[in-house]
């Protein structure tokens, strides 16, 4: 079955610093994998997604996520952190397009002024 | 246009009893999915409905059950209520069954069971 691990429920950087979210996926062919962002008290809303189409996906809010399949990994990164990005980060997978999405833990972003 | 919505957006319950949970879609969507967000933990996917008919099912009980209508829009109903169902629940909608994954999310209706 398809699973989703993040490491480190809470992550906290200073303004201006680069952020690092990690997620690592199981899966014996490579699936479909997301980055959804949540602000408090709202949905959840797509950050990226990649498809196999390239490695190194851009979003939006200046987000971006590099899958490696040695690795398993699909890491999220932004070169500057800002006060608004401040949210609960889901990385995500489904195994086929028709496929149910499958939500990792979470991981709690703070941003320190 | 119009997100996804849902409502009512908060309630409260006490156990035994039942409730209906409402999501209406994008317009021009037609897949319709339901999740389950409990304190602190992600997304649990309950149920995917698309043109009707339920497209697949996650690991809940059979309190749980689904429908979707012919205009898209979508009910949740969970009877018998545990203080374990405590959670939001989460509405989305795609375009067609074949999603990708992208899912647009509604805000949620966050119960209380006491």
């Amino acid at each position: 079955a398809q699973s989703v691990t993040q490491l480190g429920s809470h992550v906290s950087v200073s303004e201006g610093a680069l952020v690092l979210l990690r997620c690592n996926y199981s899966s014996s062919v490579p699936p479909y994998l997301f980055w959804y962002v949540q602000y408090p008290n709202q949905g959840l809303q797509l950050l990226l997604k990649y498809t196999s189409a390239a490695t190194l996906v851009k979003g939006i809010n200046g987000f971006e996520a590099e899958f490696k399949k040695s690795e398993t990994s699909f890491h999220l990164t932004k070169p500057s952190a800002h006060m608004s990005d401040a949210a609960e980060y889901f990385c995500a997978v489904t195994k086929t397009s028709y496929d149910k999405v499958i939500f990792g833990p979470g991981t709690s972003l703070s941003v320190i002024p | 246009d119009a997100g996804v919505t849902q409502s009512p957006t908060h309630l409260i319950k006490t156990r035994g009893q039942q409730v209906t949970l409402r999501c209406s879609p994008i317009s021009g969507h037609k897949s319709v999915s339901w999740y389950q967000q409990v304190l602190g933990q992600g997304p649990q996917f309950i149920f995917q409905y698309y043109e009707k008919e339920e497209r697949g099912r996650g690991n809940f009980p059979d309190r749980f059950s689904a429908r979707q209508f012919p205009n898209y829009s979508s009910e949740l109903n969970v009877n018998a209520l545990l203080l374990g169902d405590s959670a939001l629940y989460l509405c989305a909608s795609s375009r067609t069954a074949e999603n990708g994954g992208e899912l647009f999310f509604g805000e949620g209706s966050r119960l209380t069971v006491l």
